[in-house]
């Protein structure tokens, strides 16, 4: 069964630091990963998206990095916010035919200032 | 674009009535999904469209689940009769063959008292 984790479940920090959120895959065969924010009462932004070619992706203070070999994908947050409290979650599309994505349970984020 | 937009934002209904969840996509988007988030399952695939049909309804929980796509530019998604259990928040998105960037809607949250 593919599977999607991602740990830790909460995560509180203070203003400033430099965090990682991880997200691990059961299935190696992905055709890409991407990793969403959600913020309360809201939907769901796409942050960044690595093809399974490709090693990391970064937007700003953002940089996500993918291991298939390994079944896991980083998060890395630079310098963060009070403005980057969220609920961030992972998502692994398997197959290039079909644009289903499978979630993993999300990390929920608190920047404290 | 104003984005995938979904009626109503919020619902509460009692045990046995039927709930029509609506919505539209983004313009011109050939793909067409259903989520549903809860606390226990996170974020869940019920059914997805391709150019109005529907490709994948294997996540759609049983027979009181159904949807529809009579055209390009709406959806609906129809619980009958619905059950406390159904109470969700139930996210429509879209996206763009070739594009891998999927687009959520604000999601529809629903009550089954």
């Amino acid at each position: 069964k593919q599977e999607v984790t991602q740990i830790p479940a909460a995560l509180s920090v203070p203003e400033g630091e430099n965090l990682v959120l991880n997200c691990s895959f059961t299935d190696s065969a992905i055709y890409n990963l991407q990793w969403f924010r959600q913020d309360p009462g809201k939907g769901l932004t796409s942050l960044l998206l690595i093809q399974s070619s490709q090693r990391e992706q970064t937007s700003g203070r953002l940089n996500a990095s993918l291991d298939k070999s390994s079944g896991r994908s980083t998060l890395y947050i630079a310098a963060s916010q009070p403005g980057d409290s969220a609920t961030y979650l992972c998502a692994v599309r398997y197959g290039g035919a079909t644009n289903k994505l499978i979630f993993g349970t999300g990390t929920l984020l608190a920047v404290q200032p | 674009d104003a984005g995938v937009i979904q009626s109503p934002r919020h619902e509460v209904t009692e045990m046995g009535q039927e709930v029509t969840l609506r919505c539209k996509p983004i313009s011109g988007h050939d793909y067409l999904f259903w989520y549903r988030q809860t606390m226990m399952r996170g974020l869940e695939l019920l059914i997805y469209f391709n150019n109005n049909v529907p490709i994948d309804d294997s996540g759609m929980p049983e027979d009181r689940f159904s949807a529809k796509m009579p055209n390009a530019s709406f959806s609906t998604l129809k619980i009958q009769p619905s059950e406390p259990r159904d109470s969700a928040v139930y996210f429509c998105a879209s996206s763009l063959s070739g594009d891998n960037t999927i687009y959520f809607g604000e999601g529809s949250w629903l009550t089954v008292v």
